[in-house]
């Protein structure tokens, strides 16, 4: 089945940019949502931004003019830019796939594990 | 789209059938999914679109609900469902919203 890994550096710099990868394993990523969502320590879920395989994306307005969400195809891997991070970017982040393919409101069935960020100098 | 819950947080015992609301501040028809999250874990689909069960998710969950009001229902409590349970709407994107979480404790 298929399966999801969020991999990148668990210590970013105040200011700098956050970059994560999601690597999906079992199966292919075309036709399909892919989401990030991160979850700040004790607090609760929120969503950063989704791509479809044909490179439409949506993002958080909160976030938008920071993030940036991209797909490489041919290695099966969907990535995650966030910029001028601070503390309030401290966070497990997760990527996740959507229940249906080319659909984005049916939730969200697959998920990596998380990556735990940290921001600080 | 703000979406909250209610109880924030919740005791019950093993057996009980616990109810648990989601309220959207405005009408997201049925584009409302549930999902279940353990500590150091990703969250779990349960239901999608309302009341539609996951596969895979054990029958005693259940949900109900259209427009704006909507119900996460358990009945007969096991050990494994103390957990967080979060809702989520998906009628207004971008943003996708999540409402803050009903922690489900044990009493």
């Amino acid at each position: 089945q298929v399966q999801l890994q969020e991999s990148g550096p668990g210590l970013v710099g105040p200011s700098e940019t956050l970059s994560l990868t999601c690597s999906v394993s079992g199966g292919s990523i075309t036709s399909y949502y892919w989401s990030w969502i991160r979850q700040p320590p004790g607090k609760g879920l929120e969503w950063i931004g989704y791509i479809h395989t044909s490179g439409s994306t949506n993002y958080n307005p909160s976030l938008k003019s920071r993030v940036t969400i991209s797909l490489d195809t041919s290695n099966n891997q969907i990535s995650l830019r966030l910029s001028s991070v601070t503390a309030a970017d401290t966070a497990v982040y997760y990527c996740a796939r959507d229940l249906v393919p080319n659909y984005y409101y049916y939730g969200l069935d697959v998920w990596g594990p998380g990556t735990t960020v940290t921001v600080s100098s | 789209i703000q979406m909250t819950q209610s109880p924030s947080s919740l005791s019950a015992s093993v057996g009980d059938r616990v109810t648990i609301t989601c309220r959207a501040s405005e009408t997201i028809n049925n584009f409302l999914n549930w999902y279940q999250q353990k500590p150091g874990k990703a969250p779990k689909l349960l239901i999608y679109l309302a009341s539609s069960l996951q596969s895979g998710v054990p029958s005693r969950f259940s949900g109900s609900g259209s427009g704006a009001d909507f119900n996460l229902i358990i009945s007969g409590l096991q050990p494994e469902d103390f957990a967080t349970y979060y809702c989520q709407q998906t009628y207004n994107s971008p943003p996708i919203t999540f409402g803050q979480g009903t922690r489900l404790e044990i009493k």
